[in-house]
């Protein structure tokens, strides 16, 4: 696609359920990078995918976050058991490799916004 | 632990006005640093990539400077425009760790222009 594709763009869920947010990243870019942006934060790293593999997992705030990527493409990031404290905007950035040279930035999606009431 | 820090937090100007953002990071070894235009509800987008080695990188109203030895970059917006109130975030890369690149962002600055 054009640009890079989140689903859905909002999602209300209730306390204690699982969800998933969906993160189609532009064609040919190898890496995929989820962030979260909480009410007047700044963005939040969580996990980076180069390929379908993802070497640092480092940002993962709690292991009720998990993230896959398959056939190099689309990604899924699952949150089980939702709590308030998750209610955020999750983003997703991908690019044409995993180096962040000058010569190639970021392209983020327009994001999930996630309400866990 | 690597900090990028922007100033103000918020800033409200009039239209036809300039302004300049400020960004200090503490990110090193460093690779390259970012502006991004985040309006709301939407994912952010690029205005600036700069290297060590480059002072300044304009793009239209908007300009980059870069000042690598004292680690602190700006960003200066001519006669804005009522589109231009977004939130302006500073993204600073450092050399890879392990093999991959991942930025520090700052909090950002949120801009209003008022007419």
């Amino acid at each position: 696609g054009a640009g890079v594709s989140q689903s859905p763009s909002n999602k209300v869920t209730e306390k204690g359920k699982d969800v998933e947010l969906r993160c189609d990243p532009i064609s040919g870019h190898t890496a995929l990078y989820w962030y979260r942006q909480s009410l007047g934060q700044g963005l939040e790293f969580l996990i980076y995918f180069q390929g379908n593999s993802a070497p640092d997992k480092s940002g993962l705030p709690s292991d009720r976050f998990s993230a896959e990527r398959t056939g190099g493409s689309v990604s899924t990031l699952t949150i089980q058991r939702t709590q308030q404290e998750d209610s955020a905007v999750y983003l997703c950035a991908s690019s044409y490799i995993g180096i962040s040279t000058a010569n190639y930035g970021y392209t983020f999606g327009s994001g999930t916004r996630l309400t866990v009431v | 632990k690597n900090q990028v820090e922007q100033s103000p937090q918020s800033l409200i100007i009039l239209e036809g006005k300039n302004c300049t953002l400020q960004c200090n990071y503490t990110v090193s070894p460093f690779s390259n640093l970012r502006w991004y235009k985040q309006d709301t509800g939407r994912g952010p987008v690029s205005l600036t990539i700069m290297t060590f080695s480059e002072n300044t990188k304009s793009n239209g109203r908007y300009t980059a400077t870069l000042d690598a030895d004292t680690k602190q970059s700006s960003l200066h917006i001519t006669a804005s425009q009522l589109s231009d109130s977004a939130s302006y975030i500073c993204v600073v890369t450092g050399l890879p760790s392990g093999g991959s690149y991942i930025p520090t962002f700052g909090r950002g600055t949120s801009l209003i222009v008022h007419p």
